[in-house]
Parts: C-alpha cells; structure tokens; sequence
C-alpha cells in the first residue's frame, strides 16, 4: 500500500533556530500533500495544502512565514519552521493524495508517522 | 464550511463486547468520510472510508462504520473488541464537491478496551 515517510521522526532545538520536516510518498506521486499540527489530546489542525509546483495554501490563522512549505517535487514537501520558538513545540503530521487513479485511490490520504518538535 | 463532532473524549468496552464509537458532520455537499486510528506517538493509519454506494462500510481490522444521511451519522462500529483497539479514533469529513481541500477532523475519542 502506500506510504508516506517524514523524516526527522522527533527533533529538539534551541529557540530561534530553524528546523525543516521532510514528507515524502514513498510508493506513489502525490499531487497534493497537507500538513497538520496537533497539540497534546488535541485533534490535528490543518495548517496549509501543499501543492506540487505552485505556493502552499495557509489556514487561517497560520502564518505562512513562520511556517515555510515547499513541495517541489511529487514525491516530496518540506515544511520549515523559522525562527522557533517554544510554542511552536508540537507534533506535525503530513498526508498525501495520490494522483487519480493511483493505487493508494483518489480520495484517501496516507499519513506519515509525525515529526515531533520540541522547541527549548 | 465543514465541521466533525466525536461527542465522547472516552469509551471505555470491555474485551469482546461490541463498541461504538460516535460521529456526526456537517458539510454543504455529499459528505467523503473517514475514520482513522492513532496509536501513541505515531501518525494516522487508515482505517474505512464512505464515499457512496452501501451505507455500511467495511474497514480494516474488523472495524465497520455506517453512514446515515437522515442523522448526519457516521459511527464506528465493531461486533467484539480487543485490548489492541485501544488507540485514539478520529472521524473525518471532506465535502465531496471537489478541490483540493484537508479533511477535518473531529477532536477525537479515546477507546479503551479492558480485559
């Protein structure tokens, strides 16, 4: 089946460095990949859609230069964290949807392990 | 715009006793539903999907959920539990008119099978 791999799977840093999450489909190509966050006993917040070749779409509320996505390629999106700071501490979930008529089907997103960060 | 509730924080079932784990939605159009299952600090695993045709649908690990437009329910369901369906249940909805568009997630429920 299909799978989606994030890489680092936890990291630590020091408040006011940055620190990049990769996603990648491993088996498929995914046209659209989506980042979420989501705080301890919390359900995940979508934060952005990551669209490959063109800018991420931001909720809400989410501020677009705090949080940097790439999706340059369709098999990989990247989600950078600039500047972090302690309330950025969280864990950060990607999912991918395969182009139409893959074999991981149109409508189902495959999620990858999360990354969690902690920010000291 | 689209919204989940999951009205329960906790289930609490004993081993080999039926659960339910409830769910209910709002959205414009046709409603794509999902279930997804957390295990502790891990992402999500697919479990079952409703996306049209039979209103009892099928999923992994023996789990079933089925879809009732009339009560915008969308329930998960499975006839004997196991201790290792303990885990975080998170119902999904996605408005089936198109796009691009994340799913949104209800807040989540605990279920705990007891032995």
């Amino acid at each position: 089946g299909a799978v989606v791999s994030q890489h680092p799977s936890w990291v630590i840093c020091k408040s006011g460095t940055s620190v990049k999450i990769e996603c990648r489909s491993l088996d498929f190509q995914a046209t659209t990949m989506f980042w979420y966050r989501q705080f301890p006993k919390q359900s995940l917040m979508l934060m952005a859609t990551s669209n490959e070749g063109s800018k991420a779409t931001y909720e809400q509320g989410v501020e677009k230069d705090k949080f940097l996505i790439n999706h340059a390629s369709l098999t990989l999106s990247t989600l950078t964290v600039t500047s972090a700071h302690p309330e950025d501490s969280s864990f950060y979930i990607c999912s991918a949807r395969a182009l139409a008529g893959g074999s991981s089907g149109a409508n189902v997103l495959t999620f990858g392990a999360g990354s969690r960060l902690t920010v000291l | 715009a689209q919204s989940v509730a999951q009205p329960e924080d906790q289930v609490n079932v004993a081993e080999g006793n039926p659960l339910t784990v409830k769910c209910t939605y709002s959205v414009s159009g046709n409603p794509y539903l999902f279930w997804y299952v957390q295990y502790p600090n891990r992402g999500l695993q697919f479990l079952l999907k409703y996306i049209t045709g039979d209103n009892l649908v099928k999923g992994s690990y023996g789990f079933e959920a089925e879809f009732n437009k009339s009560q915008t329910s969308f329930h998960l369901k499975k006839p004997s539990a196991l201790v290792s369906d303990s885990a975080l249940y998170f119902c999904a909805v996605r408005d089936g008119r198109g796009g691009a568009d994340g799913l949104t997630f209800g807040k989540g429920t605990h279920l705990i099978i007891q032995p």
